[in-house]
């Protein structure tokens, strides 16, 4: 699976949107973007995945670009919830797991 | 509603005592695993399991055991348990390997003096 870069750190006002982004240089074709978050010390959860396309759901939307090689995750109004570390990951189908790196530690400041 | 979860959820013990982490799903999932978290080295897999009876090696099985006899659960097991198995350990389910979101557990810290 491909790795993943993202900034270890962000700061994100209440109300505003949180733009996390991420470097796959190196991704397939047919691995997918998948982001996961982490509040706290809780179990990581399921945010949003996608290969190619823009997605949105209720929580987020990611944006791939063309080439495949970078993504953004966005949370359009940030709450204080959304504190957490967000993580970035790329993998085909056929892995047998998750690769969680150190991903982006988010503070929603009020 | 729809879970997984772990029992302990916290457990001091020491060295060599043998000792066991409960994981069950309610949501008849196939594919379950479990992963460590420690400071710096993010979330590790450490056994994963595809079906009842089938199970395997992830990153760092190395002093864990598991076993899943039953589809809704997969313990995993400390026989002889160290130090540098103090640890927060993460079990997670999914509709099968490929599938998009996996289900974890609240967690077990576990430190092992």
């Amino acid at each position: 699976d491909a790795k993943t870069t993202q900034p270890p750190s962000m700061d994100c006002a209440e109300g505003r949107a949180a733009n996390l982004p991420c470097n796959h240089s190196t991704i397939s074709g047919n691995e997918y973007v998948y982001w996961y978050r982490q509040i706290h010390s809780q179990g990581p959860q399921y945010i949003i995945h996608g290969l190619k396309n823009n997605e949105t759901n209720e929580m987020a939307s990611l944006i791939i670009t063309e080439d495949r090689k970078s993504s953004t995750l966005i949370l359009p109004h940030a709450t204080l919830r959304d504190t957490a570390v967000y993580y970035c990951i790329v993998r085909s189908p056929q892995s047998q797991n998750f690769v969680f790196g150190p991903g982006t530690r988010l503070s929603v400041l009020p | 509603e729809a879970q997984v979860t772990q029992n302990p959820r916290y457990l001091i013990t020491v060295t060599g005592k043998k000792l066991t982490v409960t994981c069950s799903q309610n949501m008849n999932h196939e594919y379950m695993s479990w992963y460590r978290q420690d400071p710096g080295l993010g979330l590790r897999q450490i056994y994963y399991s595809m079906n009842v009876e089938v199970t395997d090696k992830g990153d760092v099985p190395e002093g864990y055991k598991v076993s899943r006899k039953e589809k809704r659960n997969f313990p995993l097991i400390l026989e002889s348990p160290s130090p540098n198995q103090t640890s927060l350990y993460f079990c997670a389910s999914s509709l099968g390997p490929g599938s998009y979101e996996q289900y974890f557990g609240p967690g077990t810290r576990l430190t092992v003096t």
